[in-house]
């Protein structure tokens, strides 16, 4: 079974720019979600879908971040204008949605985002 | 406000020795608690999880978990270290409201010493 995929896997912008990244997730799983890594510290949930509708955006800067999950598969998450504090690795996660406990969320390897 | 602490940001261990990774909890509610994973370019992994069934979970690898509410410590154990343990390893909560928003430590980085 594939996992998730994401791209880039690595890029590097001037600040003030705009950036766009690309999740594909496991066939099948209904929840995606999109994560922020900044160095040293734990990944802190952004946007999380469910099929193409928003179940939670409570942590996403809506002034510069925005995402999209259109035909509820792919995923898009784009920043304009980035900052510095931008800097950091987005991680998209998909899960099977059962209703119940928990679901397993499955991890992409990330994109690793600089600002400079 | 559901939140976790990991007590050590790095714990060194020789290959063979016990590895004890420690993480206490903070939740109005109980809680759904984990372990993820991180290896160095890869996605993290999920190594177990705790949902209010049995207290010690067992996890991949030969990992487990007690969970212990009257000390509110989910700590993270292995009796032999190896050295493709080596990783960074994140203790997580979820959110009573959301079930599938994560709430993640601040990560504990081990090292194995051959």
């Amino acid at each position: 079974e594939a996992g998730v995929a994401q791209s880039p896997r690595y890029k590097i912008i001037e600040k003030r720019q705009s950036v766009a990244f690309w999740c594909n997730p496991i066939s099948g799983h209904a929840t995606l979600y999109w994560y922020q890594q900044i160095l040293g510290q734990g990944p802190k949930l952004l946007i999380q879908f469910q099929n193409n509708g928003v179940v939670d955006d409570s942590q996403l800067p809506k002034d510069r971040f925005s995402a999209e999950r259109l035909k509820g598969v792919d995923s898009t998450l784009k920043i304009q204008p980035a900052k510095l504090e931008d800097s950091a690795v987005y991680l998209c996660a998909s899960s099977q949605f059962s209703g119940g406990n928990t679901d397993t969320q499955y991890f992409g390897p990330g994109t690793r985002l600089t600002v400079l | 406000a559901q939140s976790v602490t990991q007590l050590d940001s790095h714990v060194s261990v020789s290959e063979g020795t016990p590895v004890l990774l420690r993480c206490n909890y903070s939740s109005s509610y109980s809680p759904s608690l984990f372990w993820y994973v991180q290896h160095p370019n890869k996605g993290l992994q999920l190594l177990l999880k705790y949902t209010s069934a049995a207290t010690l979970v067992k996890g991949i690898n030969g990992f487990e978990a007690e969970f212990k509410k009257s000390e509110t410590s989910f700590h993270l154990t292995k009796p032999s270290a190896h050295m493709s343990d080596a990783a960074e390893y994140f203790c997580v909560v979820s959110d009573p409201f959301n079930t599938d928003k994560l709430i993640f430590g601040t990560g504990t980085r081990l090292q194995v010493f051959p």
